[in-house]
């Protein structure tokens, strides 16, 4: 099992460029999440899908857009990037059980 | 506000002791669920342990505990004979309001404890 899995690793970008950030799981959870890091903020959650076809804002969603495209994807999209945007982006997906979330190995993401 | 603390930017320890971190969170709801994630330095986050609001005994996994003070509302986290190779971020989460099976347990974060185990 691969778990989560994200796509790029790695990003660099000009202000007011697009792109799409890939997530997958193939651990058949319903919910889905997309994160940001930034030094000394921990994670803050931008939006997150309860399940297919169904997505709602997080804590910081401005800038961003989702698709929730079938069970197992699930990606972020900025459409027209800012230097503020530059962060570490992690996608998870959540248990029902307990709730525990299974995270991504990241993408590092840099705006100039 | 809900809300996680974690009052320790940064910890020593020697190898073979046993280390405390410290979390403290808030929320007014009655059923929550606490959370302890380990960050390396390759930047994985890996889910470590899991503390419900009800259960009436404190979480444990292999090395790592959960000291769980409801009254006090702190879910500290113990790591017993610290390797080297617990060297990294510790973070503290909440699902504030927690149901089993809930389709939108989100998760809040705190800021992190950064802790080197020194040999």
């Amino acid at each position: 099992n691969a778990g989560v899995t994200q796509t790029p690793k790695f990003q660099v970008l000009k202000t007011g460029q697009s792109m799409t950030l890939q997530c997958a799981q193939d651990m058949n959870h319903n919910s889905m999440y997309w994160y940001r890091q930034d030094p000394g903020m921990g994670l803050r959650l931008i939006y997150y899908s309860a399940s297919e076809g169904t997505t709602d804002k997080g804590e910081v969603p401005n800038g961003y857009n989702v698709s929730r495209l079938n069970k197992r994807e699930f990606s972020l999209r900025l459409e027209s990037a800012a230097p503020s945007q530059t962060s570490v982006y992690f996608c998870a997906s959540g248990a029902r059980t307990k709730g525990e979330q299974y995270f991504g190995p990241g993408t590092r993401l840099t705006v100039t | 506000a809900q809300k996680i603390t974690q009052t320790q930017p940064g910890m020593f320890v020697q190898e073979k002791e046993a280390v405390t971190l410290d979390c403290t969170y808030d929320t007014s709801d009655q059923s929550y669920g606490l959370f302890w994630y380990k960050q390396p330095s390759s930047g994985e986050m890996i889910f470590l342990i899991y503390q419900g609001s009800y259960d009436e005994q404190n979480a444990t996994e292999g090395r790592y505990s959960l000291n769980f003070q409801k009254a006090r509302k702190s879910a500290n986290l113990v790591i017993s004979a610290s390797q080297l190779g617990d060297s990294a971020m510790y973070f503290c989460a909440m699902i504030p309001s927690h149901r089993m099976g809930g389709a939108t347990n989100k998760l809040i974060f705190g800021t992190g404890t950064l802790l080197a185990v020194q040999p």
